[in-house]
């Protein structure tokens, strides 16, 4: 069984603050996404990626993905209160057709 | 452009009935999935269309069932409603298949009396 396991689970911090999410697998994946997901919606994608050893930004977020594809981090700088929500790695592990979610990070920025 | 939308929004049924939520994806994806997300969980994964077949399946039992239409669009049904069947159901779309992003619906919030 594939799993994505995040840590860490729950996660409340200042406003200001810097942090760290990581995701990680046994399983090799061709590619792993980021969501952030709010109250009554659906996962919003953030980044996809791809590379072994890839690290993509998204403004104050940086994205890296394992050399051997099998885990991911997700690093916010100076956090703020919009960034609170929560936050699922995901992707389908090669040879599969089951896309899998980690067990997701709940963040909150207080003010 | 429309996102991907799902209908209805919520839904309130008792045990042993029947559901069926819709799904239309983004303009020119051919592909849908569908997820089931409890409260404080992460999404599972129920089911993978891509044109109109059936291309993958979560742990899911007999009771889920689904199928993709020649406009792409969805349907997920589920019989025999449970308590435990109580969740957002999520859809998601994409242009071919799960190695790559999915965008995902608002989806539809399930209740079971």
């Amino acid at each position: 069984t594939q799993l994505l396991e995040q840590s860490p689970q729950f996660l409340s911090i200042q406003e200001g603050e810097n942090l760290t999410v990581y995701c990680n697998s046994s399983s090799v994946f061709s590619s792993l996404q980021w969501y952030r997901q709010e109250p009554g919606e659906g996962p919003v994608l953030l980044v996809t990626v791809v590379t072994g050893g890839e690290v993509k930004k998204l403004k104050r977020l940086t994205f890296q993905f394992g050399d051997a594809r099998k885990d991911s981090s997700l690093h916010i700088t100076a956090a703020q209160p919009g960034d609170t929500g929560l936050y699922l790695c995901a992707g389908a592990a090669s040879g599969t057709y089951k896309y899998i979610f980690g067990t997701g990070t709940r963040l909150k920025v207080l003010a | 452009d429309a996102g991907v939308t799902q209908s209805p929004t919520h839904l309130i049924k008792t045990r042993g009935q029947h559901v069926t939520l819709r799904c239309s994806p983004i303009s020119g994806h051919k592909s849908v999935s569908w997820y089931q997300q409890v409260l404080g969980q992460g999404p599972q994964f129920i089911f993978q269309y891509y044109e109109k077949e059936e291309r993958g399946r979560g742990n899911f039992p007999d009771r889920f069932s689904a199928r993709q239409f020649p406009n792409y669009s969805s349907e997920l049904n589920v019989n025999a409603l449970l308590l435990g069947d109580s969740a957002l159901y999520l859809c998601a779309s994409s242009h071919r298949g799960l190695d790559q992003p999915q965008h995902f619906g608002d989806g539809t919030r399930l209740s079971i009396l």
